[in-house]
């Protein structure tokens, strides 16, 4: 069974830091990594990563993938109250579509002003 | 361009009753999943549907069931309501055949009492 686990489940920071939020994962056929952001209701897509050692960027925000140890980082630099949410990471295996994404249960980052 | 759309935004049913939820997908978007977020348990994939037909679903019982119509919106229904399924139902959609990146509508909160 194809498994994500992300750490830490939830976070305090203040704004101005920097956060680091992993997830790693078990998948057979690993086809991709994807990460989230979800503030109240609809989780929004951040990045989605395929290949390992390339970071992908926007803004303050970037990421990137290690497929020989299965994990991901996101990091978060110069933080707002605005970055506060739930921060979920889901993997895609071969197939595509058919067993949907399978879902960490997220990071809940809170930062404080 | 309009989004991932969902209605209603929240439902509340007794055990026993039947829920139908709607999802309109993002124009131009054939493929449409259904999640499951409870509290504590994550994203759960529930439902995948694409052309009209139900591709795959996830490891929930069959009163979890739903369609897709010709302009590839969708309904999700839910029969013989228990008070574990009182959870946020997300849709998502995304383009068959492109990268399995999914956008997400923000939900219907449905509750059992």
């Amino acid at each position: 069974e194809d498994k994500v686990v992300q750490s830490p489940l939830s976070l305090v920071v203040h704004e101005g830091d920097t956060v680091t939020l992993n997830c790693s994962y078990e998948v057979t056929n690993f086809r991709s990594l994807l990460w989230y952001k979800q503030e109240k209701k609809a989780p929004t897509f951040l990045f989605m990563l395929t290949s390992s050692g390339i970071e992908k960027k926007s803004g303050r925000l970037s990421s990137i993938l290690d497929k020989k140890e299965l994990f991901s980082i996101l990091n978060i630099t110069a933080t707002q109250t605005g970055d506060s949410a739930i921060y979920l990471c889901a993997v895609e295996a071969v197939g595509g579509g058919a067993d949907g994404l399978t879902f960490g249960k997220g990071t809940h980052l809170i930062i404080q002003p | 361009e309009a989004g991932v759309t969902q209605s209603p935004t929240h439902l509340i049913k007794t055990r026993g009753q039947q829920a139908t939820l709607r999802c309109s997908p993002i124009s131009g978007h054939t493929s449409v999943y259904w999640y499951q977020q409870a509290l504590g348990l994550g994203l759960q994939f529930l439902l995948w549907y694409d052309e009209g037909e139900e591709r795959n679903r996830g490891n929930f019982p069959p009163r979890f069931s739903g369609r897709q119509f010709p302009n590839y919106s969708s309904e999700l229904n839910v029969n013989a309501l228990e008070l574990e399924d009182s959870a946020l139902y997300l849709c998502a959609s995304n383009l068959a055949g492109g990268p399995n990146i999914q956008y997400f509508g923000a939900g219907t909160r449905l509750s059992v009492l």
